[in-house]
Formats: C-alpha cells, sequence, structure tokens
C-alpha cells in the first residue's frame, strides 16, 4: 500500500466551471476525510466519512459542495460552478477507528481562473 | 476555532533541540494530544500522539503534564530538513481542529 492518493495533484479551471476530485484511502482504512487549506492557513475540515456513510459536514460545505464514497472505497469531491474564493489546497486523509493517527494525502491544488 | 495556542513561529540551528509548547486548557478527558508536521505543497504528516507524561518515539518526544492543560513537542539535534510547519491537535476519534500552527526554520 502506498498511503493515500489524491488524483489530479493540480487543477486549474475556469470560474463557472465544475471540478471533480478523488481519493484512494489506505485500503484497511474505514475513516476518510476531505479538508481545504489556503496559504498561510491550517487545513479545515469539510467531511467525513466512515465507510460509506457520510457522517459530519462542515458549515464550510456550501451546496455547491458535494462528497461521495460509494463502496466505502475512494471519495470524490465535486465543487460545482466553482468561484475565485475556492482556490485552494484540498487534502484528503483516512485513518482506522480505534487507531493511531490520520495518513494524509498529497493534496490537489485548485486554481480557479 | 481550534482548540489549542501555540507560537506563530520559532527560529533554531542546526543540532539544537526544538520545544514547542501548546496550551489546550479545555482539553476534554477522552482527547488524545497529537502533533503533526507539514511540508510546503504537502500533506500533514503524524509525528506523535499521547495522552499523559511522556512518549517517545524515533523522531520526537511529547512531555505532558499532569494535568494535561499544555503539551511540549520537543525535537532533539535538529537539521535543515526539519524546517516546516507543526500543528498540535487534540483528536477524540473525530475530525480534527487544525490552527495555525509553528513555523519551525532551522538555519544553518
Amino acid at each position: 500500500d502506498t498511503g493515500v492518493s489524491q488524483d489530479p495533484r493540480h487543477k486549474i479551471t475556469k470560474r463557472g466551471q465544475n471540478v471533480t476530485f478523488r481519493c484512494d484511502p489506505i485500503s484497511e482504512h474505514n475513516r476518510l476525510y476531505w479538508y481545504r487549506q489556503t496559504l498561510g492557513q491550517g487545513p479545515e475540515f469539510l467531511t467525513y466519512f466512515q465507510n460509506e456513510a457520510q457522517l459530519e459536514k462542515s458549515r464550510l460545505l456550501s451546496d455547491r459542495f458535494s462528497a461521495e464514497r460509494p463502496k466505502g472505497s475512494f471519495s470524490t469531491l465535486e465543487i460545482q460552478r466553482t468561484e475565485q474564493g475556492d482556490s485552494a489546497m484540498y487534502l484528503c486523509a483516512s485513518s482506522q477507528t480505534g487507531g493511531y493517527g490520520y495518513t494524509f494525502g498529497s493534496g490537489t491544488r485548485l486554481t480557479v481562473v | 476555532l481550534a482548540k489549542t495556542t501555540q507560537p506563530i513561529s520559532m527560529d533554531s540551528y542546526e543540532g539544537q533541540e526544538v520545544n514547542i509548547t501548546c496550551s489546550h486548557n479545555n482539553i476534554a478527558t477522552n482527547d488524545y494530544i497529537t502533533w503533526y508536521q507539514q511540508f510546503p505543497s504537502q500533506g500533514p504528516r503524524f509525528i506523535i500522539q499521547g495522552y499523559k507524561t511522556k512518549v517517545t518515539n524515533e523522531v520526537a518526544s511529547l512531555f505532558i503534564p499532569a494535568d494535561r492543560k499544555s503539551s511540549t513537542l520537543s525535537l532533539p539535534r535538529v537539521s535543515l530538513s526539519d524546517t516546516a510547519v507543526y500543528y498540535c491537535l487534540l483528536d477524540s476519534w473525530g475530525k480534527l481542529q487544525f490552527g495555525a500552527g509553528t513555523q519551525v526554520v532551522v538555519t544553518p
């Protein structure tokens, strides 16, 4: 297992377009998290899944954001009608319930022009 | 709001020990104290976690007093590659709440 994989690493899109990011967690981890990080700030929690169930969503996750984790494996984060304020690093992490620490991916850097 | 408070930045020279203290006055009984390291353009990396007293691993030590209202991450003999942002968080097996972290800069 090579850890948490995120795809793409970089995405440049025009304002108003939809984008989708993918996260592949560590296979035996049942929890998956999405965070957003802007320059100079710590990561901000967006949402998390336990298996396929989405257990919590942040108020930061507006109606334009949606996340899924079908079959409790990989997850996708979609942003509709992107805005310049959506430009950020989107980080995915996974963990095992009762386990030790979270493993983060390298993130997807989104630039909205 | 983050539940922890830590210095914004710290400078050190190579070979020195770096100690970062974090305050968490409202720590809950089921919270574990966890530290992560982050390099530019990478995701945070787990360093160490503890509940009370002292924990040591191959990269760091974590000192937690009996009241658990603060903790100190100790990085022994830092090198240039330890230049990074270090985050102190409380983990109760749910989501992690990051603050702005401590930017540690190691110079020759």
